[in-house]
């Protein structure tokens, strides 16, 4: 079975660029989830997906970041226009629902110049 | 507030022999998981054990067993007969249960471990 895939995996741009990065979750699970980790720290959730619905974005800075799952399978997250600061690590996860194991994808590794 | 303390910024560990990495946990949910992740230097973050807060028993999975005291808050990961390919950052995670059920994960800051041949 198929893991979490993610791409790109690096991913280096000048700042006040846009960039978006693409997860597509195992097969099944219709939860979703972005988390961001910062070099040194434990991930921190963005955003959770159930199927096509955004159940939980409390996190995420809505003046810069967005998401989408329009289809409730694969998802797009897009960081317009990105600051040095959001250098860090973007893992998305899947679940077979809320209460399922976070399966994890490789990662997008940012940096912004 | 929900936080998973980790207090063990880096360990050692002789190959073949058992290690334990600390994790305490502070939450006044009723329900709740426990998760151990381990993160090699490629980034991905590997499911290792999961307990829940009613379980009874340790959660064991194959070299891996969870030393879970819940009035202590802790939730502590066991290695046994360590291999070179367990150098790595292992990260302990809370799951938020009942009320809430987000199923949002609260992450510790990490512990590296380097099994030394």
């Amino acid at each position: 079975e198929a893991g979490v895939v993610q791409s790109p995996r690096y991913k280096i741009i000048e700042k006040k660029q846009p960039v978006a990065f693409w997860c597509n979750p195992i097969s099944g699970h219709n939860t979703l989830y972005w988390y961001l980790q910062n070099l040194g720290q434990g991930p921190e959730l963005l955003i959770r997906y159930e199927n096509e619905e955004a159940v939980d974005d409390s996190q995420l800075p809505k003046d810069r970041f967005s998401a989408e799952r329009l289809k409730g399978v694969d998802s797009t997250l897009k960081i317009q226009p990105a600051e040095l600061g959001d250098s860090a690590v973007y893992l998305c996860a899947s679940s077979l629902g809320t209460p399922g194991t976070q399966y994890f994808g490789p990662g997008t590794r940012l940096l912004v110049l | 507030a929900q936080k998973i303390t980790q207090t063990q910024p880096g360990m050692f560990v002789q190959e073949k022999e058992a290690v334990t990495l600390d994790c305490t946990y502070d939450t006044s949910d009723p329900s709740y998981g426990l998760f151990w992740y381990k993160q090699p230097s490629s980034g991905e973050m590997i499911f290792l054990i999961y307990q829940g807060s009613y379980d009874q028993q340790n959660a064991t999975e194959g070299r891996y067993s969870l030393n879970f005291q819940k009035a202590r808050k802790s939730a502590n990961l066991v290695i046994s007969a360590s291999q070179l390919g367990d150098s790595a950052m292992y990260f302990c995670a809370m799951r938020e249960g009942l009320p809430r059920n987000t199923g949002k994960l609260i992450f510790g800051q990490g512990t590296t471990l380097q099994v030394k041949p």
